[in-house]
């Protein structure tokens, strides 16, 4: 299972709306709607912000969201804060009972 | 509230075990899945592995001849053993809850293990 794909970086000013992609296969992201995505904010435990493509656990800001078409999931920031600043990941439960993570993005607020 | 944290070595030589221990407070570790991810420096992340409380397990096919997971129900703990390491092994080591083994909803702190002579 290949590692899914996403952008090295993106970035925005404070207020804009930043989309993370994560791209697979038909066989994978086009299959199973069991996307979930990671914070990793530097020197603290990585966060879930979104399961099954686009729930918000209890406790993130509404201003982060998921969605999926196709073979490609991805996660809004709209309204971007200083906050936001973090590495994040895409990861997939798939059908041979494994997990795989995307690539990872590093989001940077200008 | 429930959390986990990482404890073991931060330093193992080369073709040994690598061992960690994960120690959940907070709750039972009980009808929950439970796991390891780790991330080299510079790289992504890499799921190693779970456990569920009933004892069964499933690992990443690229490691899976190295790896075991275990849990201690009686001490609330689950551990990590990766076998014969190499310089690649070199990461922060994270424990993890898995719900209904669809995604990771609490992580640890994570421990970094460096693996050199």
């Amino acid at each position: 299972q290949s590692a899914l794909t996403q952008p090295p970086s993106v970035s925005g000013s404070p207020g804009q709306s930043v989309t993370i992609s994560c791209t697979g296969t038909s066989s994978d992201v086009g299959s199973y709607n069991l996307v979930s995505w990671y914070q990793l904010p530097p020197g603290t435990a990585p966060k879930l912000m979104i399961y099954e493509v686009n729930n918000r656990p209890s406790g993130v800001p509404d201003r982060f969201s998921g969605s999926k078409s196709g073979n490609t999931a991805s996660l809004t920031i709209s309204g971007l804060q200083a906050e936001d600043e973090a590495d994040y990941y895409c990861s997939l439960y798939t059908g041979s009972s494994t997990f795989v993570f995307g690539t990872g993005t590093k989001v940077t607020v200008l | 509230q429930v959390q986990l944290q990482e404890s073991g070595p931060g330093l193992v030589k080369p073709s040994e075990t690598l061992s960690l221990t994960c120690t959940v407070s907070g709750g039972s570790i009980n009808t929950y899945y439970w796991g390891w991810i780790r991330q080299p420096p510079g790289k992504g992340l890499e799921w190693i592995g779970y456990i569920y409380s009933s004892g069964s397990t499933n690992y990443n096919p690229s490691l899976k001849s190295r790896v075991t997971i275990s849990m201690d129900t009686s001490r609330n703990q689950f551990s990590l053993q990766l076998s014969s390491v190499t310089a690649a092994d070199t990461a922060v080591y994270y424990c993890v809850r898995v719900v209904q083994l669809m995604y990771f909803d609490l992580w640890g702190r994570g421990t970094l293990v460096t693996v050199s002579s």
